[in-house]
């Protein structure tokens, strides 16, 4: 059974540094074809797409957001782990973190966390 | 970026009928070679994350109701709710994993007449 579930802080300043982190279970990030993707959706707006990465390192970002976003993987804690740099009050939103095979669409979310940027 | 339009934005059907949710991309999602369009319906109620419901355009997710259907090729694709049920309420949202960045559809939001 694939689970994932997102943690971080709840609440964070403008220009602070957001790092959230994914811990799943159910599968490996060793296995070549498997992917873990984040995402963020505003209150009350759609979804967006942040980043991927896959076991071999092949990391991809939004080309909007891609100076402010770090992904890593670490294995061995099957956790996979997003920093944002300079957050803003338009960053708020409730973070997915989501499993998908490669060239397949996302199949597994966490439940979500919400990230609340205010002064 | 490959956009994608969803119509309605919103939509209210009686319990029983039938719900359609339309969904345009800007470029073509069907990989040619595989004969398979990138393309994918989720699910989404309140305080809940995202459900897959069909993938690869027209194939039903396991566990998923056969009163769920998606079909369409290219650019122009469509959900079928048939026989709504109240549990059917949700924003629904296409979503292209074509190209990188995947994107999704607006949403649209299924109400009960």
């Amino acid at each position: 059974q694939i689970t994932l579930k997102e943690s971080g802080p709840t609440f964070v300043r403008p220009t602070q540094t957001l790092t959230l982190t994914c811990t799943f279970s159910g599968f490996s990030l060793s296995t070549s074809t498997v992917g873990v993707g984040w995402f963020r959706q505003p209150p009350g707006k759609a979804l967006e797409w942040l980043a991927l990465i896959y076991r071999d390192d092949d990391r991809r970002y939004s080309p909007s957001l891609k100076s402010r976003l770090t992904i890593t993987k670490d294995t061995s804690k099957d956790q996979v782990v997003l920093t944002m740099t300079n957050m803003d009050p338009v960053d708020t939103g409730t973070y997915y973190c989501a499993y998908r095979q490669r060239h397949n669409c996302y199949s597994y979310w966490g439940q979500g966390t919400l990230v609340t940027v205010s002064s | 970026d490959i956009v994608m339009t969803q119509s309605p934005d919103s939509l209210a059907v009686s319990l029983g009928e039938r719900a359609t949710i339309n969904c345009k991309s800007s470029q073509n999602v069907l990989y040619s070679s595989k004969n398979k369009n990138y393309l994918a319906w989720y699910q989404q109620k309140p305080g809940q994350p995202p459900k897959l419901l069909i993938y690869w355009a027209s194939t039903r997710e396991s566990g998923v109701p056969d009163r769920f259907s998606g079909s369409g090729s290219g650019t122009d694709f469509t959900l079928t709710i048939n026989s709504l049920q109240a549990e059917d309420v949700a924003v629904y949202y296409c979503h292209q994993y074509y190209d990188t960045p995947p994107t999704f559809g607006q949403g649209t939001k299924l109400e009960i007449k």
